[in-house]
Formats: C-alpha cells, sequence, structure tokens
C-alpha cells in the first residue's frame, strides 16, 4: 500500500524557536495533504489543508502565520511551527489521499515538546 | 452538519470473546465509513471502509463492520478479541461530495485483557 512518512518522528525544542515537519509520500504523488494534531487521548483535529502549488486552507481557529504549510512538490508537504510555545506541544499527524478517492494514508506522526 | 460519535470511550472486552465499538454518524449525502487504528505514539492504520455494496465490510486483522442505514450506524466488530487489539480505534466519515476531508469520531480505547 501506499506509504507517507513524516520526520523528524520527535523533536524537542525550546521556546521561541522554528520547528519543520516534513511529510512524504513515498510512492506516489499527492496534490492534497491534511495536517492533524492530536492532543493526548483525543481524536484528531484538523488544522489545514496543503495544495501543492497554492496555498493552504487553514480550519478556523488555526493560525496560519504560526502554523506555516508548504507543499513544494507532489511528494513533499512542510508544517513549520514558529515561535513555539509550550502550549504547541503536541502530536502531528499527516496524511494524504492516494490514488484511490476513498482513502488517506497517515505518516507516523511527529511528537513536538516545546520546553 | 456532518459528525461522527463514538458514543464509548473506553471498552473492555475478555481475550476470546466477541468484541463491538460502536460509531454512528449523520451525514447529508452518501456516507463514505472508515475505521482506523493507532497504537501508542503512532499514527492511523486503515482497518476497512464503506463505500458501497454488501453492508458487511472486512477488513484488516479479522475485523468487520456493518453498514446499517435507517440506524445511521457502523460498528466494528471482531468474533474473538486478542490482547494485541488493544488500542485506540477511530470512526471517520466522509460527505461522498466533498473532498478529501473526514469528519473523525473521538476515539474509543479498546482494552483487550487476557
Amino acid at each position: 500500500g501506499a506509504v507517507v512518512s513524516q520526520h523528524p518522528s520527535w523533536v524537542i525544542c525550546k521556546s521561541g524557536t522554528s520547528v519543520k515537519i516534513e511529510c512524504r509520500s513515498l510512492d506516489f504523488q499527492a496534490t492534497t495533504m491534511f495536517w492533524y494534531r492530536q492532543f493526548p487521548k483525543q481524536s484528531l483535529m484538523l488544522m489545514a489543508t496543503s495544495n501543492e502549488g497554492s496555498k493552504a486552507t487553514y480550519e478556523q481557529g488555526v493560525e496560519k502565520d504560526k502554523f506555516l504549510i508548504n507543499h513544494a512538490s507532489l511528494t513533499l508537504s512542510t508544517l513549520t511551527v514558529t515561535s513555539a510555545h509550550p502550549e504547541d506541544s503536541s502530536f502531528y499527524i499527516c496524511s494524504a489521499p492516494s490514488g484511490s478517492p476513498y482513502e488517506q494514508y497517515f505518516g507516523p506522526g511527529t511528537r513536538l515538546t516545546v520546553t | 452538519a456532518q459528525s461522527v460519535a463514538q458514543p464509548e470511550d473506553q471498552v473492555n472486552v475478555a481475550e476470546g470473546n466477541p468484541l463491538t465499538v460502536k460509531c454512528t454518524y449523520s451525514v447529508s449525502g452518501n456516507p463514505y465509513l472508515f475505521w482506523y487504528v493507532q497504537y501508542p505514539n503512532r499514527g492511523l492504520q486503515f482497518l476497512l471502509k464503506y463505500i458501497t455494496g454488501d453492508n458487511l465490510v472486512k477488513g484488516s486483522y479479522g475485523f468487520e463492520a456493518e453498514f446499517n442505514k435507517s440506524q445511521t450506524s457502523f460498528h466494528l466488530k471482531k468474533p474473538s478479541a486478542l490482547v494485541s487489539d488493544s488500542a485506540l480505534y477511530f470512526c471517520a466519515v466522509r460527505d461522498g461530495g466533498s473532498n478529501y476531508q473526514l469528519i473523525w469520531g473521538a476515539g474509543t480505547k479498546l482494552i483487550i485483557k487476557p
């Protein structure tokens, strides 16, 4: 099946710094990718839809200047958490629909801890 | 508005017994329904989906789910639970007329006791 990778799998950073998370579709092209945030023992919260070659679409309440998304190619989308604060600590997951319009393939997630 | 409900935060089942994880949904058009499983600190793994056709859908790891249109439900089932089935299970729905965006349930923690 289709594979989506994320890098890094975990990262610890200091308050005020920026962190970039990569999401790659390894064996298929993804014009659309989704970025989710998941708090402990909670469901996934869709943050934004990343579109190759155009601006991302952010969900209501998500600060686009804080969570910068760049979909640079058909296999790579990046999420940059700018000026990170402890409340940004979370599990970030990306996904991409494959050739079938019915399924999304998920990356393994990135655990971000801001100290 | 589209929504998914998983009424149980946690389900406890003894190993070898049948298990059911409940899911009900609300969409405006034809529903596309999905179950995903998440193991600790890992991403989601696809279990099964219902798009059209037979109401009983078989998926990975021996799981199956039954689509019930009249009850707007899509409960996940397995005839005989394994300890390794212990994980967090999410039900999701997509409106057939929308883009790929999924609406997620809150998740149900499944605990299988030996």
